[in-house]
């Protein structure tokens, strides 16, 4: 069965602070995998985008891994602002029907 | 990135009646939209994918009669709740994909409220 799922579900962190987010998945044949931000309220804005080959891909203070053999991503951002605060969506896309799989996201709180 | 817009962001509308989203895609020619519903403090769902001159194909358990989606032009696909209740308030957001294997762009969403 296609699966992706996050973790943490929910994290606090204070300003300046650094985290990182995972992401496993189980969609196969894979294609491509994007982590987005959601602000509340509001409709996703792409982060990165990395495929097969791509193994780190940094945006800003964002970067995003992947380990295509275990199947695991991860976006780590560095020295958080309390814009950051919003949920983390990782999406994987197969590669039959270009079929999007949406993970829960984590919901990142930054504290001043 | 590309731009997609969605109209309304938010719509409060009495039980019973039927409100209308629209979905654009702004610098570019959508071949396919998606349409998703979300749920508070969970992930989009896909409702249903549209092709442009087609019928939309459903997830399952979505009624295409009761969401009705039209995808009549490149730029434009609408969601209809038809006969809308309580139940039906969630926040819907569109994305639009230009081809096969291209990004798709999210609308910033619409909060829908049946009262």
């Amino acid at each position: 069965k296609n699966q992706v799922e996050q973790s943490p579900q929910s994290l606090i962190i204070l300003e300046g602070k650094n985290c990182t987010l995972q992401c496993n998945y189980t969609v196969s044949p894979f294609s491509n995998l994007r982590w987005y931000k959601q602000d509340t309220g509001r409709g996703p804005v792409s982060l990165t985008i990395m495929t097969f080959s791509e193994n780190t891909k940094s945006n800003g203070r964002y970067t995003a891994t992947l380990d295509a053999d275990t199947k695991q991503s991860s976006l780590h951002i560095t020295a958080s602002q309390l814009s950051d605060s919003a949920s983390y969506i990782c999406v994987v896309t197969s590669y039959n029907f270009n079929k999007f799989y949406f993970g829960s996201g984590t919901k990142l709180n930054v504290k001043p | 990135g590309a731009v997609v817009s969605q109209h309304p962001s938010r719509v409060i509308c009495k039980s019973g009646t039927s409100v209308k989203i629209e979905c654009r895609s702004l610098d570019f020619q959508a071949t396919t939209m998606f349409w998703y519903r979300q749920f508070p403090k969970k992930s989009l769902m896909l409702m249903a994918t549209s092709n442009e001159g087609s019928k939309a194909t459903y997830e399952q358990g979505v009624e295409k009669d009761k969401f009705l989606i039209n995808h009549a032009s490149l730029t434009l696909s609408t969601l209809t709740v038809t006969s809308a209740h309580p139940e039906d308030s969630s926040f819907y957001i569109c994305s639009a994909r230009q081809r096969l294997n291209t990004e798709a762009f999210f609308g910033q969403g619409t909060r829908l409220t049946v009262v």
